[in-house]
């Protein structure tokens, strides 16, 4: 079985322009979040889906960011126009079930580089 | 509000034992884990417990959570250089939206 994929694995891109990091979960997944690291802090939430419905997306900076999940499978994380301290790794998790004790299953993560 | 604490390394030999410490702040969290990150790769659950419990075992690793003071440790017997990553302590409540609360992450190395 496929686990979740990330995509790109690595991305590097001026301050002011346009990123989108893709995500495809687990097939049968419902639950989806987006994560995000920036190097040696904690990783810090950024928003859950259930299904294409964003179920908390209290963890989003700001409106540069937008996060889609259409037809409740891939989800798309689009930073623009991206700023210095968007830089980091951004993971994607998928779970079959929202509550605990719920075992999220990470990807290896996007690495974004904003220069 | 919601925080958890680690320290960002740890160094030990092969053959001895680690322990990797973390707090936090949410009282109310029902379950705390342990994830493991190697190099290149995305994060795995490794362990978790719940929080009317004290201690959980399961072969080398032990959990030990202390509840009054919010500290969880993991502690890892006979420490092989394959267990070399970074671990993740991580709360999560039992309402609402069932966010993780993920802290800093230790780096364990270990040296042969």
């Amino acid at each position: 079985e496929a686990g979740v994929t990330q995509f790109p694995s690595h991305s590097v891109i001026e301050k002011g322009q346009t990123v989108t990091l893709r995500c495809d979960p687990i097939s049968g997944h419902d639950n989806l979040y987006w994560y995000r690291r920036v190097m040696g802090k904690e990783i810090k939430f950024l928003l859950h889906f259930v299904k294409e419905s964003k179920q908390d997306e209290s963890g989003m900076p700001n409106n540069r960011f937008l996060a889609e999940r259409t037809g409740g499978t891939y989800s798309t994380l689009k930073v623009q126009p991206a700023e210095l301290e968007d830089s980091g790794v951004y993971f994607c998790a998928s779970s079959f079930l929202a509550g605990p004790p719920g075992e999220l299953f990470f990807g290896e993560g996007s690495r974004l580089t904003v220069l | 509000g919601e925080d958890v604490e680690q320290s960002l390394f740890l160094s030990v030999r092969e053959g001895d034992s680690s322990v990797i410490n973390c707090t936090y702040t949410d009282s109310s969290s029902t379950y705390l884990y342990w994830y493991k990150q190697e190099p290149g790769a995305g994060l795995q659950l490794l362990t978790y417990i719940f929080s009317n419990m004290d201690m959980k075992q399961d072969q080398r690793l032990t959990v030990l959570l202390n509840k009054k003071d919010k500290h969880l440790s993991l502690r890892i017997a006979d420490t092989q250089t394959g267990d070399s990553a970074i671990y993740f302590c991580a709360e999560r409540g039992d309402s609402g939206t069932y966010k993780y609360i993920f802290g800093t992450g230790t780096r364990l190395k270990v040296l042969a």
